[in-house]
């Protein structure tokens, strides 16, 4: 059972740049997030879909994109890259919401890193 | 926006002694979660906290929800080397436009030297 799997771990873009963090679960968790986390700041939503064909935006979502087409897969686009979007993204999943019963868990990605320079 | 303020961001401490790590915010959440983050992995959660005043323990590890479920702490007795990694709360959104969503903490780094 692999869990959360994102690709690629870590990236180089120069400004301007654009490119497609892969993430994929094998739980048929139907919730899935995108956070990304800088340093002393903790993990910020960027975007979350709530199943197959569902988005919606999270806390911090310009500059990014994301697309739903099939329950294991949510990929995050960067179009036009920028500095400040240099950080360490975390793809998620979890069987309900992050909101609800006791017990339930988000399971993590282990994280991809980027760099725009 | 719900804030979480999460203290201290840093504690650096001998083998054998206790620390205390705090989340505080002036928003309800329905629920709150502690998270632990070891260098180039992802947050793993450690427990979910749910009602006001409760009190959970994971081993040498003591999680207090807030009666008012806007605070939450962690205490870690007689530390050990194997604890030091990045500590993270993380509250959910008892209602509004915050309702089910995560806010994360800034962490706290806690290197527990032998």
């Amino acid at each position: 059972n692999a869990g959360v799997t994102q690709t690629p771990k870590f990236r180089i873009l120069k400004i301007g740049q654009s490119m497609t963090l892969q993430c994929t679960q094998d739980m048929n968790h139907n919730y899935m997030y995108w956070y990304r986390q800088d340093p002393g700041m903790g993990l910020k939503l960027i975007y979350y879909s709530v199943g197959a064909g569902i988005t919606d935006k999270g806390e911090v979502p310009n500059g990014y994109n994301v697309s739903r087409s099939t329950t294991e897969d949510f990929p995050l686009r960067l179009e036009l890259a920028a500095p400040s979007q240099t950080s360490v993204y975390f793809c998620a999943s979890s069987a309900q919401p992050g909101h609800t019963v006791r017990g339930n868990t988000i399971y993590f990605g282990e994280g991809s890193w980027l760099t725009v320079v | 926006t719900q804030l979480l303020e999460q203290s201290p961001q840093f504690l650096s401490i001998q083998e054998g002694e206790n620390l205390t790590v705090y989340c505080n915010s002036s928003s309800v959440f329905s629920s709150l979660q502690w998270y632990r983050q070891e260098p180039g992995e992802g947050p793993v959660l450690l427990v979910t906290v749910v009602t006001g005043g409760e009190v959970k323990k994971l081993k040498r590890l003591t999680f207090q929800f807030g009666d008012a479920r806007k605070d939450s702490s962690l205490h870690i007795t007689a530390a050990q080397p194997g604890d030091t990694g990045l500590y993270l709360c993380a509250g959910v959104g008892a209602g509004g436009t915050s309702y089910g969503k995560l806010t994360f903490g800034q962490g706290t780094i806690l290197t527990v030297h032998p």
